[in-house]
């Protein structure tokens, strides 16, 4: 069974700052790698996906990388904002999607 | 266009209570999923339908059923709730798993007493 593990749990800072969330996995037999964001009480909206041959994937401030081989991905975030605020989950799709646990950003203004 | 949609968005039941949780899609998607989300525990997959037609049980499917009732439509039932069934419940959709990305519904948060 996968399993995908995501530090930190809960992250700090001030905004303007680049960050890095991370996402490790177990299992690299995946189609793909996504990262969804979720705002509290809302359901998850998707950021990126990397598709298993594919090395990163960007789209505005938010580049995502992948190494299958080790069972990595990392979101970069740059220039953080206050609106940024919110759980990033990272999710591996293969013969079922599993889901990290998120890590909660909070960006202080 | 909709996307994904759920109801009811709130819930609460007694122990031993039934009740469907409902959800469709207009995208015209092949694929949905239910899932759980639980304070720690991240999503966790109840059951899927792969294509209209089929269901199959995800990492977590005890104490429920589905229906693909057509290819926009795919309901959850609690046939007797029991408190560790508290949860919010995300349903989900995605046109090809190995290329696309899923989307979700607003989710719908159950409490069982």
């Amino acid at each position: 069974k996968q399993e995908v593990t995501q530090i930190p749990a809960a992250l700090s800072v001030p905004e303007g700052e680049n960050l890095v969330l991370n996402c490790s996995f177990t299992d690299s037999a995946i189609y793909n790698l996504q990262w969804f964001r979720q705002d509290p009480g809302k359901g998850l909206t998707s950021l990126l996906l990397i598709q298993s041959s594919q090395r990163e994937q960007t789209s505005g401030r938010l580049n995502a990388s992948l190494d299958k081989s080790s069972g990595r991905s990392t979101l970069y975030i740059a220039a953080s904002q206050p609106g940024d605020s919110a759980t990033y989950l990272c999710a591996t799709s293969g013969n079922q999607f599993y889901f990290g646990t998120g890590t909660s950003l909070t960006v202080i203004p | 266009n909709a996307g994904v949609t759920q109801t009811p968005k709130f819930q609460v039941l007694k122990t031993g209570q039934s009740m469907t949780l409902q959800c469709a899609q207009d995208m015209n998607h092949n694929s949905m999923y239910w899932y759980r989300q639980d304070p720690g525990m991240g999503l966790r997959l109840i059951y899927y339908s792969a294509s209209e037609g089929t269901t199959d049980k995800g990492e977590v499917p005890n104490g429920y059923n589905v229906s693909r009732l057509n290819k926009r439509e795919f309901s959850l039932r609690l046939e007797s709730a029991a408190p560790s069934q508290t949860s919010v419940y995300f349903c989900a959709s995605i046109r090809d798993r190995a290329q696309e990305t899923q989307y979700f519904g607003p989710g719908t948060r159950l409490l069982v007493l």
